[in-house]
């Protein structure tokens, strides 16, 4: 089947830096999304990586190794306005996206 | 750019009642739009998917004759939810992509609420 793992929640300082992990196996593979979701809004795209490396977007940065199966989203400077839920979300050969159930990111002072 | 809207942002209705939420892309044609529906503190999950001027897939165990789903342009999906009732209340969330492998970009959402 398909399977995409993405710790459930995770705790990190405002200023630090946190990686959140991304595993995934899919029936092929079409690239891979970051969303961040904050509570009750909709999901809001960050980035995509569909070759192996890192894409950096500001403070934001996802990492990609498609031999691996691995992806992780790395958050820098976090502010408080970064707790969120972050999603991982893979395209497979059919065009499909599989979905991670999305980490809770909690941002303390 | 990418920039989805959907109304309307909130619903309150009696249970009985059918209920229309429309999705738009602004800038783009969106060759495929897709329907969400997320209960507090659950994953997203799909509806259905639907391309312009076909028929929606539905996922499975999503009634298509309660979740009628029009795709009848390149910029505008709707979603009705008919005669609905207090179980159906939940986030639905729409999105919309134009390339297959391209990301997906979500509108605001519908808060709908039967009483």
């Amino acid at each position: 089947g398909q399977n995409i793992d993405q710790p459930t929640e995770m705790t990190a300082t405002e200023g630090a830096i946190v990686q959140i992990n991304c595993t995934y196996q899919t029936s092929g593979f079409n690239g891979l999304f970051w969303y961040q979701q904050h509570a009750g809004e909709a999901p809001t795209f960050l980035s995509y990586n569909v070759l192996d490396g890192l894409e950096e977007k500001g403070r934001f940065s996802s990492f990609l190794s498609r031999s691996k199966g691995y992806s992780y989203l790395l958050l820098k400077e976090l502010q408080m306005k970064d707790s969120a839920s972050y999603l991982c979300a893979v395209t497979d050969s059919n065009y499909q996206l599989i979905w991670g159930a999305g980490t809770k990111l909690i941002i303390k002072p | 750019g990418a920039v989805v809207s959907q109304h309307p942002s909130w619903v309150i209705c009696k249970s009985g009642t059918s209920v229309k939420i429309e999705c738009r892309s602004l800038d783009f044609q969106a060759t495929t739009m897709f329907w969400y529906r997320q209960f507090p503190k659950q994953s997203l999950m799909l509806m259905a998917t639907s391309n312009e001027g076909s028929k929606a897939t539905y996922e499975q165990g999503v009634e298509k004759d309660k979740f009628l789903i029009n795709h009848a342009s390149l910029t505008l999906s709707t979603l009705t939810v008919t005669s609905a009732h207090p179980e159906d209340s939940s986030f639905y969330i729409c999105s919309a992509r134009t390339l297959e492998a391209g990301p997906q970009h979500f509108g605001d959402g519908t808060r709908l609420s039967i009483l």
